[in-house]
This record gives C-alpha cells, structure tokens and sequence, in this order.
C-alpha cells in the first residue's frame, strides 16, 4: 500500500498570501489529521476530518479551515499568511472510525509533510 | 484535558549503551500512550502503541516502553543504541473514549549516538 502523501513538499509565500497544502490518505483510510510543527511550539493539532465531515478541532484561528473530499483526500487552506505560519504541516490518516465487538484501536499514520516558509 | 511531559530536550548516548527517554502523561481519562520518531526532513513513524492490553509494550527497531499507571509514566527505552537511532523522539498520548483522534504530542527529545 502506498503511504500518505502530500503535496507541495515545499512552499514559499508572502505575508498576507494564502495556500492550500494537500493530503491524500492512506488507500481505505476515512481519518485525516492536520498538524503544525513549530520548533517553538512542537507539534500541535490543527483538525481531524472523518467522512467530509470536522469531528475535532484544535485552538488554531479561523484563518485556519480545512476540508476534505468524497474520496478521502483533504486540503488544509490558511488565509492572511503570517510570519508565524512558518511550520511544517503534518498530515496522519488512520482507518478511523470504531471497530465492533471488539475494539481496536486504530493508529495513525504520518505523511512526509509540507515545509511552508512565510517570508 | 492532557499532557505530556518529556524530560530532556537533549538525550547523547554511546554506541551500544542504555537509551532512555522518559515521558510523563497526565489525563482525566485512561489513556492511549504512543511514541513516535522522526528522522530529519521526515514525517513521524510509530514506534509503540500502548493501548490498555498489556503494561510492557514492544516496538519496532528493538525499542519497547512500560505503562506505570501509578507514576503516570510512559518511558522508551532499548538496551542498546545504535548509530541510526539518532533522531527525534516524541511521546504523544490520546484519549481512550469515542473516536477522538487528537494526538497531544511532548516536546520531543532529540537522541544523539556517539560512536
């Protein structure tokens, strides 16, 4: 199976530009996680999508939004690029869901990420 | 809510010594436990999982890590390092109810193999 891809792998923009940065899941994966890495704050957790629909949310700005399609696959947009949002954006997939009778517990899978430089 | 707490931004080792890296959890829930590692310009690969089954957990590449409930600890350990275990280790833990998929993550320990 292939892994979790996205793309761009690398981006520049300017402050006050926005960008989409994509994910494509794992093939049979529902879940999609976005996370920010920062060297000052680590890792931190933007939103988790399940079948199109946001089940969790981070404390991130609304300049934050994300979406994902029929097919799994998600894109993260970020409006008014600042400095700050220099960081690179991880995208995990995981079967997602809950398993029955017996539960198990899925795990997630990380995508290389998409180091994103505001200049 | 949850945390987790890694001591030691910075861990050096010999080749072929005891690696250890410690990660203290606190949650208002029973816990999903997991460790993580990144090798520069990667994404993060899954070490172990500990998932309430049992308290020893063993991982890939010869790592494994010990649930202990009453000192809310969660340390990697492998007995002994070697070069290409040098990377970033990150502890990260998640609620156990409902379909939360939220990983909280430390701050990450960055090994270091002398050789």
């Amino acid at each position: 199976k292939a892994g979790v891809t996205q793309t761009p792998r690398y981006l520049i923009k300017t402050r006050g530009q926005q960008v989409t940065l994509s994910c494509s899941p794992i093939s049979g994966h529902r879940s999609v996680s976005w996370y920010q890495q920062t060297p000052g704050q680590g890792l931190q957790f933007l939103f988790e999508y399940f079948s199109e629909t946001q089940r969790n949310k981070g404390n991130f700005p609304g300049r934050f939004s994300g979406r994902q399609f029929s097919n799994s696959r998600s894109e993260m947009n970020v409006s008014t690029l600042e400095l700050g949002d220099s960081a690179l954006y991880l995208c995990a997939s995981s079967p997602g869901g809950t398993s029955f009778p017996q539960r198990i517990v899925y795990e997630q899978y990380f995508g290389p990420g998409t180091r994103l430089t505001v200049t | 809510a949850q945390s987790v707490t890694q001591l030691g931004s910075h861990v050096s080792v010999s080749e072929g010594a005891l690696v250890l890296l410690r990660c203290n959890y606190s949650s208002s829930v029973p816990p999903y436990l997991f460790w993580y590692v990144q090798y520069p310009n990667q994404g993060l690969q899954l070490l172990l999982k500990y998932t309430s089954a049992a308290t020893l957990v063993k991982g890939i590449n010869g790592f494994e890590a010990e649930f202990k409930k009453s000192e809310t600890s969660f340390h990697l350990t492998k007995p002994s390092a070697h070069m290409r275990d040098a990377a970033e280790y990150f502890c990260a833990v998640r609620n156990s109810g409902g379909s939360n998929y939220k990983l909280t993550f430390g701050k990450g320990t960055l090994l270091t193999v002398n050789p």
